[in-house]
């Protein structure tokens, strides 16, 4: 099984600024993703990485918005842009092993 | 569409009573099924899949393709198992999470 540190677990941020998340994960995997959590809510994607190519982002979210980077088979970020209120969430990072996906603990985010 | 329905967001049962948490899915293909579980604090993880056709922590799940349901089943609750269950859906190319359940465990 994959093991996959997030980071940072929480942050409380200000209306218009970014945060960068961060995901490590223990071996190489060819598909990272980026899931959003809100509360009583189901995960909803958000964009899936590959190593070497541009993220493909889902219906409703854009690049502009939500860029991520994957520079190499094992790491990938998150930047959550300009923040807002109604971005506050709980982001996860996911990879897939076997067709199984495993997942961080998650980044617990607000935004005032 | 591929579709994931839980269709109870929350279900108490007490200690010792048996609990289904159910699951319903919409997918033309061979699905491939899971349960995820959440505990509190603890990121999500999975907790048993359709294929292996085992019981993980005393739960099982059948995939009944004739009524396109994964029901998870546990003959007796333990407080332990108070979690937030999704069930999911692979298609392959895709994972479909469903919209989770809260179980409690009443002591």
């Amino acid at each position: 099984s994959a093991v996959i540190s997030q980071k940072p677990s929480r942050d409380i941020c200000q209306r218009g600024t970014s945060l960068t998340i961060q995901c490590q994960v223990d071996s190489q995997v060819t598909m990272m993703f980026w899931y959003r959590q809100q509360p009583g809510q189901s995960l909803t994607l958000i964009a899936t990485a590959n190593q070497g190519s541009e993220a493909t982002y889902e219906s409703g979210f854009v690049i502009d918005k939500f860029p991520i980077s994957r520079p190499n088979l094992t790491f990938s970020t998150l930047t959550v842009s300009n923040m807002s209120p109604e971005d506050s969430s709980i982001y996860l990072c996911s990879v897939r092993q076997g067709n199984i996906q495993y997942f961080g603990a998650g980044t617990r985010l607000s935004v005032l | 569409a591929q579709r994931v329905t839980q269709p109870e967001k929350l279900l108490s049962v007490f200690k010792g009573a048996p609990v289904e948490l159910k699951c319903n899915y919409s997918y033309s293909g061979s699905p491939e099924l899971f349960w995820y579980v959440q505990y509190s604090r603890q990121r999500l993880q999975l907790l048993l899949r359709h294929i292996s056709r085992e019981s993980i922590k005393g739960f099982t799940a059948d995939l009944n393709k004739g009524e396109t349901s994964f029901h998870l089943k546990k003959p007796f609750a333990q407080e332990e198992d108070s979690a937030m269950y999704y069930c999911a859906l692979s298609t392959g190319n895709q994972f479909y999470f469903g919209t989770g359940t809260s179980l409690t465990v009443i002591p």
